[in-house]
């Protein structure tokens, strides 16, 4: 087990609505990245955070959005959810300087 | 560029018997490939990784086969068990330790009692 947490673990969201997800990174770990993974497919990245401020981003919209706080702890926003956005979103975290990420258990979000 | 593509899509091996999974890419910057194991149900969990100045890394049973002129790295899990049935991914990033990860599709590996 990664000392990365996820929660809630499930939730059932209406299209249209807005879904808030959270990450407690593993300790010291000051970097946070999210990735989407959809039923049969690898991870795809969202974005990353360091130290509170957001550090790259990958294909996906603005109503996509985040934070990062001071304790490296970590949100997702997503805006006017689609039935789309029904995945598992996973959430990683990794320590200063180092390459390996640690994923937490997820976020299993189905949006009918 | 941006791609890693993953073989085979599912695997079926007897118990003792070796998992080989093969990952390609084209981007030339990647600079660092990690495997991951995830089962149903969980996060993915990282195996074992290696940076392109390394052939190859051992740890345990699991072995990760770089080619870097080929633009392939692959896994090699050795006396596969019962217990390694899981989906198995790769990966690559590049701009050092700040890169994201890009994964390949997976591979479904049934190890058969």
């Amino acid at each position: 087990e990664t000392g990365v947490t996820q929660s809630p673990t499930h939730l059932i969201k209406t299209r249209g609505q807005q879904v808030t997800l959270r990450c407690s990174s593993q300790s010291g770990h000051n970097t946070v990245s999210w990735y989407q993974q959809a039923l049969g497919q690898g991870p795809q990245f969202i974005f990353q955070y360091y130290r509170e401020e957001e550090n790259g981003r990958g294909n996906f919209p603005p109503r996509f959005s985040g934070l990062q706080f001071p304790n490296y702890s970590s949100e997702l926003n997503v805006n006017a959810l689609e039935l789309d956005d029904s995945a598992l979103y996973l959430c990683a975290s990794r320590g200063g300087g180092s390459y390996e990420q640690y994923f937490g258990p997820g976020t299993r979000l189905t949006v009918t | 560029q941006q791609q890693v593509k993953q073989s085979p899509q599912s695997l079926i091996v007897q118990k003792g018997g070796i998992s080989i999974i093969n990952c390609a890419y084209e981007n030339t910057a990647f600079d660092y490939f990690p495997w991951y194991q995830q089962f149903p149900g969980k996060g993915p969990a990282l195996l074992i990784a290696i940076r392109p100045d390394v052939s190859e890394k051992k740890e345990g049973r699991f072995t990760i086969s770089f080619n870097k002129s080929a633009k392939q790295f692959s896994l090699h899990i050795m006396d596969s068990q019962p217990g390694d049935s899981a989906t198995y991914f790769c990966a690559a990033s590049y701009g050092g330790s700040q890169g994201n990860l890009i994964f390949g599709k997976g591979t479904k590996l049934s190890v058969k009692p």
